[in-house]
């Protein structure tokens, strides 16, 4: 079993809907938690950082972690079609040195 | 400010051959990482230095090595190439490393044939 699983869909919505990517993981140690954003021929791109639980917005982003649960989440409102991309989780934990853990991605389509 | 640089884009060589991939990280950031990643096996941690030290390191056979400059500048090498390197290598600058966020650059993309 992976230590951070994520399901790499494609997961393709209509335009305008509210999106929501997972995560779960299995290392209750933890700690810091990011999405990345990647578009094809690109290397990707940090969206939201958090540390510990909780909620963390930005713009049309908001970023979710429940510790309880091993369960984190990006949620995308009023998506638009420039959102289409793989979306990564990562985290981190003071036993691993603080080495980032990937998920594998999940791949976004929003249709127009 | 400007993000993180990798040269060459596009790097295509025969299997045997050596290859150095270059990476200028952000101004200020100290701490330089390097990934492979492929379709089939995603992000794959290579390694990483801070103040020209290698800090940590990945599961890679030996291969595959890198350096630090005095400036923060970063190269990797990987010697002996074979079909299986073929990826995008990625490079990763950050402030500090641990816990830090990183910051990717768009990556080399190797071909071996």
């Amino acid at each position: 079993q992976k230590e951070v699983e994520q399901d790499p869909g494609p997961l393709s919505v209509p335009e305008g809907a509210i999106v929501s990517l997972n995560c779960t993981y299995s290392n209750s140690a933890f700690q810091y938690f990011m999405w990345y954003r990647q578009y094809s021929r690109k290397g990707p791109e940090l969206l939201m950082y958090t540390y510990s639980s909780g909620n963390k917005e930005d713009g049309r982003f908001t970023a979710q972690v429940d510790k309880s649960s091993k369960y984190i989440s990006l949620f995308i409102r009023d998506s638009q079609p420039s959102d289409s991309a793989t979306y990564l989780c990562a985290m981190s934990s003071p036993d691993s040195n603080y080495q980032l853990i990937w998920g594998a991605g999940t791949k976004l389509i929003i249709k127009p | 400010k400007a993000g993180v640089t990798q040269t060459p884009r596009y790097l295509i060589k025969t299997r045997g051959q050596q290859v150095t991939l270059s990476c200028s990280p952000i101004s200020g950031h100290r701490s330089v990482s390097w990934y492979q990643q492929t379709p089939g096996q995603g992000l794959q941690f290579l390694f990483e230095y801070f103040s020209e030290t290698q800090r940590n390191k990945g599961n890679f056979p030996g291969r595959f090595s890198g350096r630090q400059f005095s400036n923060s500048r970063s190269e990797m090498n990987v010697s002996t190439l074979e079909l299986g390197d073929s990826a995008l290598y990625l490079c990763a600058s950050s402030l500090e490393g641990v816990g830090s966020p990183l910051h990717f650059g768009n990556g080399t993309r190797l071909t071996v044939t």
